[in-house]
């Protein structure tokens, strides 16, 4: 019983390169969520897609693209990464009766030197 | 807009201690309320909940009550363990059709000493 994994889970880029943190669910959930984590900053969200096809843009979507390809997995994407985007990202899935709980992956942790 | 606004950590408070940990929110509407918790090297986790004014939501010994009055939704626990120990975050939900997107405070950590 998986839930929500996330790959990978730690990585080191240099500025200007690309890469893309992949996302699946075994939940059969229809909403999925993007967020990152920052010192001091709490938790913000990126992006999330209500359900398959449709991505919406969250407080902090800048540098960032998302792809919904199925129901079960949801990609971020950094197509020119900075240092400023080094964080700790979180893949999570809301459950489908709207209760607002998430269900989060364990987090990967990018460095953008 | 919405927001959560928890008191700064570190706590450090010795086993047996009393826990104390202050959320207050704005929000439009009538949200839900959170708790989560994230041990370390580890995704958040749902503590507890409550979904309406004066609901207490409850679990592993923590509570916490949603106070409409004063929008506020503080996190308690009578006797703290070791480990406790972690970082917890206070959020709400915005809940739409069919999905919901939550705002987070910006985490207490909790240190809890033999």
């Amino acid at each position: 019983n998986a839930g929500v994994t996330q790959t990978p889970k730690f990585q080191v880029l240099k500025t200007g390169q690309s890469m893309t943190l992949q996302c699946a669910q075994d939940m059969n959930h229809n909403s999925m969520y993007w967020y990152r984590q920052d010192p001091g900053m709490g938790l913000r969200l990126i992006y999330y897609s209500a359900s398959e096809g449709t991505t919406d843009k969250g407080e902090v979507p800048n540098g960032y693209n998302v792809s919904r390809l199925n129901k079960r997995e949801f990609s971020l994407r950094l197509e020119s990464a900075a240092p400023s985007q080094t964080s700790v990202y979180f893949c999570a899935t809301g459950d489908n009766f709207n209760t607002g709980e998430l269900f989060f992956g364990e987090g990967s942790r990018l460095t953008v030197l | 807009g919405n927001s959560v606004t928890q008191m700064e950590g570190p706590v450090t408070l010795s086993e047996e201690a009393f826990l104390t940990i202050n959320c207050t929110y704005t929000a439009t509407g009538y949200p839900s309320l959170f708790w989560y918790v994230q041990y370390p090297g580890e995704g958040l986790q749902l503590l507890l909940k409550a979904t309406k004014a004066d609901d207490k939501g409850s679990n592993k010994g923590f509570e916490a009550t949603y106070r409409k009055e004063t929008t506020s939704f503080h996190l308690e626990k009578g006797s703290v363990q070791v480990s406790d120990s972690a970082v917890y975050f206070c959020a709400l939900s915005d809940r739409n059709s069919g999905y919901s997107t939550l705002t987070f405070g910006k985490g207490t950590m909790l240190l809890v000493s033999p």
